[in-house]
């Protein structure tokens, strides 16, 4: 297994834009997290699923965020109508469920947004 | 509102010198605390997991320490090594999943 995976790395795009992000999490792990971070600042959590269930959203999670993850493995993560406030990493993480959230997240690469 | 803070932001230390950095959390409805370090283009890699209060843990030259009563961790590493020099994070995670909360990270720099 080579870890968490996310597609693309980077994407640029111009404002109003739809963008789609993915997230390949470590094949046997059946919770996925989305987190976001930008310069200066530590990631902040946006939505978890476990298996296919969304879970859990953060209320940084506008109405132009949507995630799924419809088999649950992989995930994809839409921003639509992007702004330029938008413009951040966006880190996916995985873990195997052991009855709390204590344990480890393994993180992907990130996917890295521009809205110009 | 539920705030980690972590400092010092930026660290710069010789080569083959020791050195320590603070996490600091609320303690109330605390679940667990995480260590991550983050090289630059690079994921973020997982450290410790720490429950207890008076937890330690231990990987190679780095060791973490917890007081939950308190709300604080301390990272150490002992005889800093080039390859040390990352972003380490701290993130403390409460009732619930959408209670991870990230520090902005302690950026440290190991002279040669």
């Amino acid at each position: 297994d080579t870890g968490v995976s996310q597609d693309p790395r980077h994407k640029i795009t111009k404002r109003g834009q739809n963008v789609t992000f993915r997230c390949d999490p470590i094949s046997e792990h059946n919770r996925l997290y989305w987190y976001r971070q930008t310069l200066g600042q530590g990631p902040e959590f946006l939505t978890y699923f476990q298996n296919e269930a969304q879970l859990e959203k953060s209320r940084l999670l506008s109405d132009r965020f949507s995630a799924e993850r419809p088999k649950g493995s992989f995930s994809t993560l839409e921003i639509q109508r992007t702004e330029q406030g938008d413009s951040a990493m966006y880190l996916c993480a995985s873990s195997l469920q052991g009855g709390t959230h204590q344990e480890t997240q393994y993180f992907g690469p990130g996917t890295r947004l521009l809205v110009l | 509102i539920l705030n980690v803070e972590q400092s010092p932001q930026s660290l710069h230390v010789q080569e083959g010198d020791s050195t320590n950095f603070t996490c600091s959390f609320p303690s109330s409805n605390f679940y667990a605390l995480h260590w991550y370090r983050w090289e630059t283009a690079k994921s973020p890699e997982a450290l410790f997991v720490m429950t207890l209060n008076g937890d330690e843990k231990k990987k190679g030259r780095i060791s973490a320490t917890l007081n939950t009563k308190e709300g604080y961790s301390y990272l150490y590493i002992k005889g800093s090594q080039p390859e040390d020099s990352a972003t380490y994070l701290c993130a403390s995670l409460y009732s619930s999943a959408s209670k991870i909360i990230f520090g902005s990270g302690t950026r440290l720099s190991i002279r040669p």
